[in-house]
């Protein structure tokens, strides 16, 4: 019974390139949630998306970030032209969508822009 | 401004000691979950809390919801090592929509 699992675990970048940030959800889990943390902080809500819909993208900047979650395969959040500023750990958090509010996280990815 | 504040932010006791981590807002909540947060790993839920007042206990860890549901406390009894981490509260603002986390307590216990 796999877990929500993100890929890669540690991404490096230079600024001005591209980084893509991958989430699996648990098995049977249809909502997804897109978090951001940096360091010696809390997490900062970026989007909640369901299969081929994002309901929630207010905590996302408006320019290059940018977020699905396709009907087959895994979520993504990719970040366009990125900057120094864009080093922190993205967290995936999955749940059923039922009245249970209880998220699951994955692992994270640690991205570092140079 | 944050919706919820923790305190303290930061906090390092001896192994054994008791300790109690706070979670305060001025708005009122429908539920309230307590996570912990490893290094270089994702929060795990400890708990959720739901009606004004409630107890409820995890072995060494008693959470509390207060009686107005606007702030929660969290506290262990005889800390161990393994309990160090980061300890987030975060409330749903709507039904199945998105979470808000606190700031944060950071714990460190010292063998």
């Amino acid at each position: 019974n796999a877990g929500v699992m993100q890929n890669p675990r540690h991404l490096v970048r230079r600024r001005g390139q591209e980084a893509r940030l991958r989430c699996s959800p648990m098995k049977g889990h249809s909502h997804v949630y897109w978090y951001r943390q940096l360091p010696e902080e809390g997490l900062k809500f970026m989007v909640y998306l369901q299969k081929e819909n994002i309901i929630d993208e207010s905590g996302m900047p408006k320019e290059r970030f940018s977020a699905e979650f396709p009907k087959e395969g895994p979520s993504i959040l990719r970040i366009q032209q990125v900057v120094r500023g864009d080093s922190a750990a993205y967290f995936c958090a999955s749940s059923p969508g039922t009245r249970d509010e209880k998220l699951f996280f994955g692992s994270g990815t640690q991205l570092s822009v140079l | 401004t944050q919706l919820l504040e923790q305190s303290p932010q930061f906090l390092s006791i001896q192994e054994g000691e008791n300790l109690t981590v706070y979670c305060n807002s001025s708005s009122v909540f429908s539920s309230l979950q307590w996570y912990r947060q490893e290094p270089g790993e994702g929060p795990v839920l400890l708990v959720t809390v739901v009606t004004g007042g409630e107890v409820k206990k995890l072995k060494r860890l008693t959470f509390q919801f207060g009686d107005a549901r606007k702030d929660s406390s969290l506290h262990i009894t005889a800390a161990q090592p393994g309990d160090t981490g980061l300890y987030l509260c975060a409330v749903p603002i709507k039904r199945n929509e998105k979470l808000t986390f606190g700031t944060g307590t950071r714990l460190t216990i010292i063998p």
